[in-house]
């Protein structure tokens, strides 16, 4: 079965300090990979997605950056973390290919930057 | 690109009545869309979901219906439990190469005992 594992569970960061979260998929091959964030009391917003190795869509321009080094890994990165970037990370996959639309979500990364 | 409008922000029922949480999409090539349901301080996880070529899809006590014209989604949870109690999103996408799936803002759905 396949399984989606996301850390660090909680991190607090101070402005102007560098961030890197991680995300891994087991069980599968070549899935498509999202980074959502969630503000408090706010929807999901699509930050970046990946389609393939080294293959990276931003959706909404920051100061943040995503990375796919391997095919089941994904990496949520900022150089310098702003006040407004504090919120609840969210990995997910899908299968590649096929006709299933369904997100297989990670349980989270709580980012409070301070 | 697309956008997904959803209300009501809060939602309130007593235990066993219906609630209904309604959603608009903006793009009209979206033919994909999921309802989530959110647990505290965990991922969503699908509960149903309906293509664009259907009008309604029911699991259960859960119902979703599209009114592909309008671009109104809608779901249905009838005989509300208290473990129902959770955030709800729709949202809607391109089934294609490049899938992204864009979601509404959220609906807290609050059964009380």
């Amino acid at each position: 079965s396949q399984t989606i594992h996301q850390w660090p569970a909680t991190l607090v960061q101070p402005v102007g300090s560098p961030l890197s979260l991680e995300c891994t998929v087991e069980g599968t091959s070549n899935p498509n990979l999202y980074w959502y964030r969630q503000a408090a009391g706010r929807g999901l917003q699509l930050l970046f997605y990946s389609v393939g190795i080294g293959q990276i869509s931003s959706e909404v321009p920051q100061n943040l950056s995503a990375s796919r080094p391997q095919d089941r890994q994904f990496i949520l990165s900022s150089k310098k973390l702003l006040l407004s970037d504090s919120g609840f990370y969210l990995c997910a996959w899908k299968k590649g290919q096929g006709e299933t639309g369904e997100l297989f979500f990670g349980e989270g990364s709580r980012l409070t930057v301070l | 690109g697309e956008n997904v409008e959803q209300h009501p922000s809060t939602l309130s029922v007593q235990e066993g009545d219906s609630a209904v949480i309604k959603c608009t999409y903006s793009d009209s090539a979206s033919n994909y869309f999921p309802w989530y349901k959110q647990e505290l301080g965990k991922g969503p996880q699908l509960i149903i979901d309906i293509r664009s070529n259907v009008g309604e899809k029911k699991d259960q006590r859960i119902a979703v219906t599209l009114n592909k014209t309008a671009k109104h989604f809608s779901l249905h949870i009838t005989e509300t439990q208290p473990e129902d109690s959770a955030v709800y999103f729709c949202a809607a996408s391109r089934m294609d190469s490049s899938y992204k799936l864009i979601f509404g803002s959220g609906t807290r759905l609050l059964v009380r005992p």
